[in-house]
Formats: structure tokens, sequence, C-alpha cells
């Protein structure tokens, strides 16, 4: 079973709501990973997190908040967001890595969360 | 990161082995060569990897040249369902930098 598990699929919210993205994996994956899509781009990685503590933060602005609850779920909280954040948010999971040994563990994506602000 | 180059778009006919190249040439000694694939309005589908040696599943083989500079991907037999964007990426530690990758388009 490679399954991560997001949501909700679709999720249209206002520039002043607060709204959170889940994600959940049952892999025993201890890296977690979130990514951003704009329409006709490629993901870009957000955050990464390893044994639920914040590893890489790719400079994303405070107004994306993530949080660890424990090793299986991984959430976004989502406040004052502009239109420009409207895009497909992927959720992503892998064992652990330790930087410079870690590239064969394969990463699994989920379905995404398409996010529309208004 | 080490880039990867790939044609922007192929056809393929259906029932027929699909091969998507890629180039990636300042690849380092320790680093992988992933592929997946995007359907549309889909998460990314992890598909294969390598390091150095031929790789083969029940979804693709890999084949990386002995220089390791590129990489093809091969789908044996193509469907209408295989119709994506498959990007190659050379992998650096935790972060997978996903290119423009390869629109592929099969045809029935």
């Amino acid at each position: 079973d490679t399954e991560v598990t997001q949501t909700p699929k679709h999720l249209v919210m206002g520039m002043t709501n607060k709204k959170s993205l889940k994600c959940e994996q049952h892999m025993g994956h201890r890296a977690m990973y979130w990514y951003k899509q704009k329409a006709k781009k490629p993901p870009e990685l957000m955050f990464v997190y390893s044994y639920e503590k914040l590893s890489i933060n790719e400079s994303v602005p405070s107004r994306f908040s993530p949080e660890c609850p424990n090793s299986s779920l991984l959430n976004l909280h989502l406040h004052a967001l502009q239109p420009e954040d409207s895009a497909l948010y992927l959720c992503a999971s892998s064992h652990d890595y330790s930087l410079g040994r870690f590239s064969g563990n394969t990463i699994y994506f989920g379905e995404g969360s398409w996010l529309t602000v208004v | 990161d080490a880039k990867t180059t790939q044609p922007p778009s192929m056809d393929c006919a259906e029932g027929r082995a699909a091969n998507l190249p890629c180039n990636h040439s300042t690849i380092s000694g320790n680093e992988y060569v992933y592929w997946y694939r995007q359907i549309h309005s889909q998460g990314p589908q992890y598909i294969i990897h390598g390091l150095k040696n031929n790789e083969t599943n029940e979804m693709a083989s890999l084949i990386i040249t002995e220089d390791r500079k590129s990489s093809t991907l091969i789908l044996p037999h193509a469907t209408l369902r295989d119709t994506a964007v498959y990007y190659c990426i050379v992998r650096t530690d935790y972060k997978l930098s996903f290119g423009a990758g390869t629109t592929v388009t099969v045809r029935a």
C-alpha cells in the first residue's frame, strides 16, 4: 500500500478565512512533504518534516503554517491567503532521510487538494 | 541540483513501446534518476528509479547509460491511460526538483 490521503479534494476560501489542508499516510514513513503546483507548472517543494520536526522550509510565506501532530498526519494551515495562492497542494511521504545519503527512498504523493482563494 | 533536459512533447501509438529520453550530464555519482508521471489533475505517480544499473518493474524499464549522463524510460506497451506528463528528475537528498517534463500523448 503506497497511499497518501489528502482532504479536502477541493477548497474555496476567502482572503480573510482560516482553513486547513490535511494529509495522512500509514506506510510508516517518517518524512513528509508539502508541494505546491500552479496551473501548467511543475510541483515545487514547500516544506519537509522529518520525525515530526520541520526540517526544511523553502522560504514559504508565513501565511502557510505546517504542522505534524504525529508520524501519520501532516496539516497545512492557511490564513490570509491571496488569490495568487490558488493552486494544487500536494502532500507526499517517504522513509526518512539523512542529508547526503538519502535519495534512494521513494517519495509517494497524494492526489492533492485544489485550493481556490477568492 | 543536477539539471535534466527532456523533449517537451511526443506522440506514441497505442500498443507500441514509448521511449522517453532524458539528459542529465551534470549528475553526481550518488544522485539517483527518478521518473514520475502526472495524469491531468492528479498527483505525481512514481514510476521507477535507478542509480547505475538498468531497472525494470511492472510499469516500465529504465536504461541508464554507462557514463550516467542520460537515460531512457521505456513504456513497453503504451495504452491511452499512459497519456500524461512524464518527469525525469535527478534527486539530491530530500528534494525532487521537477522540470517541465515531457507531455506524452498516446494515440489510438
